[in-house]
């Protein structure tokens, strides 16, 4: 079955640590994004990548960083410059950067910070 | 820039009762909108979407929307609720920015269906 996997789901930390979200995709898709969730505010664009070795900043990329060495992974650092870090990480792809394109969600990482 | 706005962060139903969740988009451009549910500590998964053609758009369990531009509106309904409906809803457009795909979400409407 294909489809984007993310790990783990759930992930604790202490502050001033640095750490690193998976996703990976087996859908063959060009685009890949990164998204954070807080209740209440939706999902808001951290960083987004249309192809191999290239990405660019999102919403809110700051204290946060992101590769893309491979077409299937799309791993998210999260750094301790971060102010708030706790939040639900949903990693997700697209076909491409066509407008009519759906994007496909992962299961999602939960961080907490303390 | 592009926008939308789901009227209620949390709608009650019946089991039984129609289903109406409100989108209201703000777009410079014809708009391609869609309605994506997630269930507790899940992702998100696309119930339908809009970008040509015909107005009222079916998606997958039984969920229905239609685009009407002249209200700016993509109103989500489906006509009877199941307890299995209850779940976040979340409206979105997409857009061109910077030469790619940028969607913006909806804060969320959460559904609750009373038994």
């Amino acid at each position: 079955d294909g489809g984007i996997t993310q790990s783990p789901k759930y992930l604790f930390r202490k502050e001033g640590q640095n750490v690193t979200l998976s996703c990976e995709q087996n859908l063959n898709h060009d685009a890949m994004y990164w998204y954070r969730q807080d209740p209440g505010q939706g999902l808001r664009l951290i960083y987004y990548s249309q192809i191999v070795n290239d990405f660019q900043k999102g919403d809110i990329a700051e204290g946060y960083s992101v590769s893309r060495e491979k077409k299937e992974s799309f791993p998210l650092t999260v750094t301790s410059a971060q102010k708030n870090p706790t939040a639900f990480y949903l990693c997700a792809s697209s076909r491409g950067s066509t407008l009519s394109y759906e994007q496909y969600f992962g299961p999602g990482t939960r961080l907490t910070v303390t | 820039a592009q926008s939308v706005t789901q009227l209620g962060s949390h709608v009650s139903v019946s089991e039984g009762a129609l289903v109406l969740l409100r989108c209201n988009y703000s777009s410079s451009v014809p708009p391609y909108l869609f309605w994506y549910v997630q269930y507790p500590n899940q992702g998100l998964q696309l119930l339908l979407k809009y970008t040509t053609g015909a107005t009222l758009v079916k998606g997958i369990n039984g969920f229905e929307a239609e685009f009407k531009k002249s209200e700016t509106s993509f109103h989500l309904t489906k006509p009877s609720a199941h307890m299995s409906d209850a779940a976040e809803y979340f409206c979105a457009v997409s857009s061109l920015a910077g030469g790619y795909q940028k969607v913006t979400f909806g804060i969320g409407t959460k559904l609750q269906v009373i038994p």
